[in-house]
């Protein structure tokens, strides 16, 4: 089946600091690649829609240049969270669509594993 | 807009007994239905998802849930938990147009044994 990786599974970084993570689709392409972030206890909600070779649409609410957002193949997107502090701290998971997609059906997305930030 | 709500932030249900959680969406157009679960500390695995055929839809580990337009209900059900069946599950709903998934609160279901 479908997988997607993020890396690193998990980071502490001190306040002020950036941090990259990564989200890569193993065994497919995925034009699109969506971020979402969790508090603990809480629901998803997305941030961005990341699609390849373009920009990123931030949900609202979501600074983008706090969270800058890379596509820059069909199997890498990276969030990089820009001068982090610990309102920062949270799961950051992302999702993968196949590229492959019959109209009219919606395809799959398939998660990743997440990515826990802490900010010191 | 698109939304969906879970009726009960958490479940308790006894080893061996039905599984039901709750889940109405809201959508101003056919939704796309999905529930996954998430282990603590894991992403999301997805369960079953309702793409406008059968209302009826089987998923992983024995759960399944059905779709109900006139009620705008798609409750999860299990027949008979186990204690591996404990997690978060979140339902959610997406319009494919854009495939944004709106994902719900989550209902934390508890298996006792």
């Amino acid at each position: 089946g479908a997988v997607v990786s993020q890396h690193p599974s998990r980071v502490i970084c001190k306040s002020g600091t950036s941090v990259k993570i990564e989200c890569r689709s193993l065994d497919f392409q995925a034009t699109t690649m969506f971020w979402y972030r969790q508090f603990p206890k809480q629901s998803l909600m997305l941030m961005a829609t990341s699609n390849e070779g373009s920009k990123a649409t931030y949900e609202q609410g979501v600074e983008k240049d706090k969270f800058l957002i890379n596509h820059a193949s069909l199997t890498l997107s990276t969030l990089t969270v820009t001068s982090a502090h610990p309102e920062d701290s949270s799961f950051y998971i992302c999702s993968a669509r196949d590229q492959i997609a019959v109209a009219g059906v919606q395809e799959t997305q398939y998660f990743g594993p997440g990515t826990r930030l802490l900010v010191l | 807009a698109q939304s969906v709500t879970q009726l009960g932030s958490h479940v308790s249900v006894s080893e061996g007994a039905l599984v039901l959680l709750r889940c109405n969406y809201s959508s101003s157009v056919p939704p796309y239905l999905f529930w996954y679960v998430q282990y603590p500390n894991q992403g999301l695995q997805l369960l079953l998802k309702y793409t406008s055929a059968a209302t009826l839809v089987k998923g992983i580990n024995g759960f399944e849930a059905e779709f109900k337009k006139s009620e705008t209900s798609f409750h999860l059900t299990k027949p008979s938990a186990h204690m591996s069946d404990a997690a978060e599950y979140f339902c959610a709903v997406s319009d494919n147009r854009d495939d944004k998934i709106i994902f719900g609160k989550g209902t934390r279901l508890h298996i006792l044994p």
